[in-house]
């Protein structure tokens, strides 16, 4: 089983749409959970994270995570075509763990 | 607003030749990393580094790796011998003491011919 799985896409939605991301995990002991955006041969440039289990919101973009499922979720409300991205989660603190990527495209 | 630096963007290089990657951290961050990328794949754990020593490494960093962080601003990574898997993005990243968000650079584009 890998440690972090996450579906790859491409996902593709109308603009405005709401947009579910998700990722699952093996390891219990991960406490912290990111959720970055990279575009295409560029770095990650993250959005946000959250300690343990609950939500947070920033803006358009609400990241979730249920540990007793470990299981973690992004959703981007209102999605726009700036939002065209690679969608990656990571997990850890000092050595993160990246998912796959799941590509978003958000079509006008 | 702070940036982690990398530079250079893209490095080609002959098989067997060495390689620097440099990178500028955030200036008041501690804790530094490098992750590759292989196109098409995730993003991968390289080495971890605070307080001028390796906190952590994964199997990819072998003998052929090295970092440093030769001064009070650059942090580098060194590859001895590049092979032709060595091709791959790689990333610096840095994270402060009191936050868990680690920031990466926009990467080196390694291409070993």
């Amino acid at each position: 089983q890998k440690e972090v799985e996450q579906d790859p896409g491409p996902l593709s939605v109308p603009e405005g749409a709401i947009v579910s991301l998700n990722c699952t995990y093996s390891n219990s002991a991960f406490q912290y959970f990111m959720w970055y955006r990279q575009y295409s041969r560029k770095g990650p440039e993250l959005l946000m994270y959250t300690y343990s289990s609950g939500n947070k919101e920033d803006g358009r973009f609400t990241a979730q995570v249920d540990k007793s499922s470990k299981y973690i979720s992004l959703f981007i409300r209102d999605s726009q075509p700036s939002d065209s991205a690679t969608y990656l989660c990571a997990m850890g603190l000092n050595k993160l763990t990246f998912g796959t990527g799941t590509q978003l495209k958000v079509e006008l | 607003e702070p940036e982690v630096t990398q530079t250079p963007s893209h490095q080609v290089t002959q098989m067997g030749q060495e390689v620097i990657l440099r990178c500028v951290p955030i200036s008041n961050h501690l804790y530094f990393y490098w992750y590759r990328q292989i196109l098409g794949q995730k993003v991968e754990f390289l080495v971890s580094f605070y307080n001028n020593e390796i906190s952590e490494k994964s199997e990819i960093f072998d003998d052929q790796f090295s970092v440093e962080r030769p001064d009070g601003s650059n942090f580098t990574l060194k590859i001895r011998s590049t092979k032709l898997e060595d091709s791959a993005m790689y990333f610096c990243a840095s994270r402060g003491t009191s936050r868990p968000e680690a920031f990466f650079g926009q990467g080196t584009r390694l291409t070993v011919v």
